[in-house]
């Protein structure tokens, strides 16, 4: 099973300030999926990177997928208190017996405060 | 469209008592996942179904967790007995397809929140 390390794992910040969560793994994944989760709710998918270096933009989100397709990052900028919430990076394992395994991080708990 | 349905939303049991969660997935969505989730922690693979065949289960403790997914479509988790340490949040997904180069989307249910005391 392939690992995959968030950072950091709690982000306490001001609105209106920008700040940036990192996905890592030493094994390199086919696809990489970021997710955001509300308390007493299911995760909720916000992006799909697969190709290595590809950057996508979501309103006030930018998602990177690293060269190497093991790392990625989520950059925020101007926090609002609604992007409070645990956000979830989750890969997707490339072939062998773990083919189609989605594995995901442990997550970082972001609170922006009013 | 009704989204990933769950029931119940919260369990309170006592330690070595048995325990059971369903999940209905979305109309057509043919992989069922179950995850188990701790506070604050991302959720960790159970069992996934493709259809009614269980295609990975390497993370299920068999020796006291079981699932079942008769015809392919809803889905019951059970466990017995359960432990102090099962308390969890258990979450249903599915998705239209098998992560596979470009994994799809899973949706979610709201979970089952399980006490044991």
């Amino acid at each position: 099973t392939q690992l995959l390390e968030q950072s950091p794992q709690f982000l306490s910040i001001q609105e209106g300030e920008n700040l940036t969560v990192y996905c890592n793994s030493s094994s390199v994944f086919s696809s990489l999926q970021w997710y955001r989760q509300e308390p007493g709710e299911g995760p909720v998918l916000l992006v799909t990177v697969v190709t290595g270096g590809e950057v996508k933009k979501l309103k006030r989100l930018t998602f990177q997928f690293g060269d190497a397709r093991k790392d990625s990052s989520l950059h925020i900028t101007a926090a609002q208190p609604g992007d409070t919430g645990l956000y979830l990076c989750a890969g997707a394992e490339a072939g062998g017996t773990s083919y189609g395994k989605l594995t995901f991080g442990q997550g970082t708990i972001l609170t922006v405060h009013p | 469209e009704a989204g990933v349905v769950q029931s119940p939303r919260y369990k309170i049991i006592e330690k070595k008592q048995p325990v059971a969660f369903w999940c209905n997935p979305i109309s057509g969505h043919n992989t069922l996942y179950w995850y188990l989730q701790n506070l604050g922690q991302g959720p960790e693979l159970l069992i996934r179904y493709e259809n009614e065949e269980a295609v990975d289960d390497s993370q299920l403790p068999k020796d006291r967790f079981s699932a079942e997914r008769l015809k392919g479509v809803d889905s019951t988790l059970k466990i017995q007995p359960a432990e102090l340490g099962d308390s969890a949040v258990y979450l249903c997904a599915s998705s239209l397809d098998p992560p596979g180069l470009a994994a799809g989307e899973l949706f979610f249910g709201e979970g089952s929140r399980l006490t044991v005391l």
